[in-house]
């Protein structure tokens, strides 16, 4: 079975451009969650859809927004980039939503840098 | 809220044993989880503790007190591949259910 894909692996962007992330989930798995890894903070939860739905929000500014597909791959948006928002952006599936306790599998991750 | 700490760093000895605390402070709790995270890698599961008590798979155990806000993970039989970092996660059912993950440790198994 193929793992969770995380396209593109590394991006360079500059300061007020925006990006898109892309995550396609085990085959199967309805829960997508995001992740924000950085060496300060660690990783922060950013957002998990389920079934096309959001079902929470972690706090981020609104910059950061995101969608799910019906075939539950999902992508994640980051308008007017930051310097601070330089990081590993993860993508995690799960067959269940994460309130039901079903373990992440996590992609590779997305290195985001903003220049 | 909610507050999750661990060691930042830790050392062992190949063959040995070493335990890494994780304490948090939450009003939703709804389970504590453990990743492993090698460098440059992606985290991969370990463990999930909703109940009392410890778990045990293989060399790695994970042991959950509710009443203290405390989990360790423990690892026997150390092998320099268990060098990465450990992650603890809580599951916290306040405003919708989301995880939460502590800053990670960093073990370093030397031979």
């Amino acid at each position: 079975k193929a793992g969770v894909t995380q396209t593109p692996r590394y991006l360079i962007k500059t300061r007020g451009q925006q990006v898109t992330l892309s995550c396609s989930p085990i085959s199967g798995h309805r829960s997508v969650s995001w992740y924000q890894q950085t060496p300060g903070q660690g990783l922060q939860f950013l957002f998990e859809y389920f079934s096309e739905t959001q079902r929470n929000k972690g706090n981020f500014p609104g910059r950061f927004s995101g969608r799910q597909f019906s075939n539950s791959r999902s992508e994640m948006n980051v308008s007017t980039l930051e310097l601070g928002d330089s990081a590993l952006y993860l993508c995690a599936s799960s067959l269940d939503s994460v309130g039901s306790g079903a373990p992440l599998h996590f992609g590779n991750g997305t290195r985001l840098t903003v220049t | 809220g909610q507050n999750i700490d661990q060691p930042t760093e830790m050392t062992a000895t190949e063959g040995a044993i070493v335990q890494i605390n994780c304490t948090y402070q939450t009003s939703g709790f709804n389970g504590l989880f453990w990743y492993q995270q090698h460098a440059g890698e992606a985290p991969t599961f370990l463990s999930y503790n909703v109940l009392d008590g410890l778990e045990e798979k293989g060399r790695f155990s994970s042991f959950l007190s509710r009443s203290k806000g405390y989990s360790y993970l423990l690892l026997k039989e150390l092998q320099m591949k268990d060098s990465a970092s450990y992650l603890c996660a809580v599951l916290n059912s306040n405003s919708g259910y989301a995880l939460n993950f502590g800053k990670g440790t960093s073990l370093l198994v030397t031979p």
